[in-house]
């Protein structure tokens, strides 16, 4: 079956650098994308990778080992606005998206 | 602005009714799709069309139908709501079904199906 997990909630403090994981198994794959969702808010893209490697972005960076089958999310300097979920999703061999359940991340001044 | 519109915002609805849920795109958008997210899980595919005049099933597309008459309108249809159908349903929109195009999502609908 196809898989994707991250951790369900994680605690950084403002001005901090926090990382999230995300593993996956699925059937083949096009790319691992990160959203961010506010509450009662639609989900924001973030980053896409498809090579191995570190992608960066501003404050946010993606980095991607496809022989793991694993991906991070690195926020820095973290803002309280930042608190929100983080959902990784890969698209699979037939380009369709598999979702996480998403990272819950709480900022703490 | 440019963007996914969904309507309605939130609803309740009595089991055994019809319900379409409506969702309109301006970006000229080739794909479109229809999520529910549930508490705990990640976002499920319910149906997707990846072209006008052409849907496909997702991950759970039971109890649930769709129509892509245009570019820009993909409702979703519950024929007869049941109580598991109670969820957030996000409608989303990407430019191609392939390759590195993100999903632009609309605001979502919350529907609770007593």
């Amino acid at each position: 079956g196809q898989n994707i997990d991250q951790p369900t909630e994680m605690t950084a403090t403002e001005g901090a650098i926090v990382q999230i994981n995300c593993t996956y198994q699925t059937s083949g794959f096009n790319g691992l994308f990160w959203y961010q969702q506010h509450a009662g808010e639609a989900p924001t893209f973030l980053s896409y990778n498809v090579l191995d490697g570190l992608e960066e972005k501003g404050r946010f960076s993606s980095f991607l080992s496809r022989s793991k089958g694993y991906s991070y999310l690195l926020l820095k300097e973290l803002q309280m606005k930042d608190s929100a979920s983080y959902l990784c999703a890969v698209m699979d061999s037939n380009y369709q998206l598999i979702w996480g359940a998403g990272t819950k991340l709480i900022i703490k001044p | 602005i440019a963007g996914i519109t969904q309507a309605p915002t939130s609803q309740i609805l009595a089991a055994g009714r019809r319900m379409t849920l409506r969702c309109t795109q301006d970006m000229r958008h080739n794909a479109m799709y229809w999520y529910r997210q549930d508490l705990g899980l990640g976002l499920r595919l319910i149906h997707y069309s990846n072209t006008a005049g052409t849907t496909g099933k997702g991950e759970v597309p039971d109890g649930y139908s769709v129509s892509r008459a245009n570019t820009d309108d993909f409702p979703l249809t519950l024929a007869s709501a049941v109580p598991s159908q109670t969820s957030v349903y996000f409608c989303a929109s990407s430019e191609s079904d392939r390759g590195p195009t993100e999903a632009f999502f609309g605001q979502g609908t919350r529907l609770t199906v007593v």
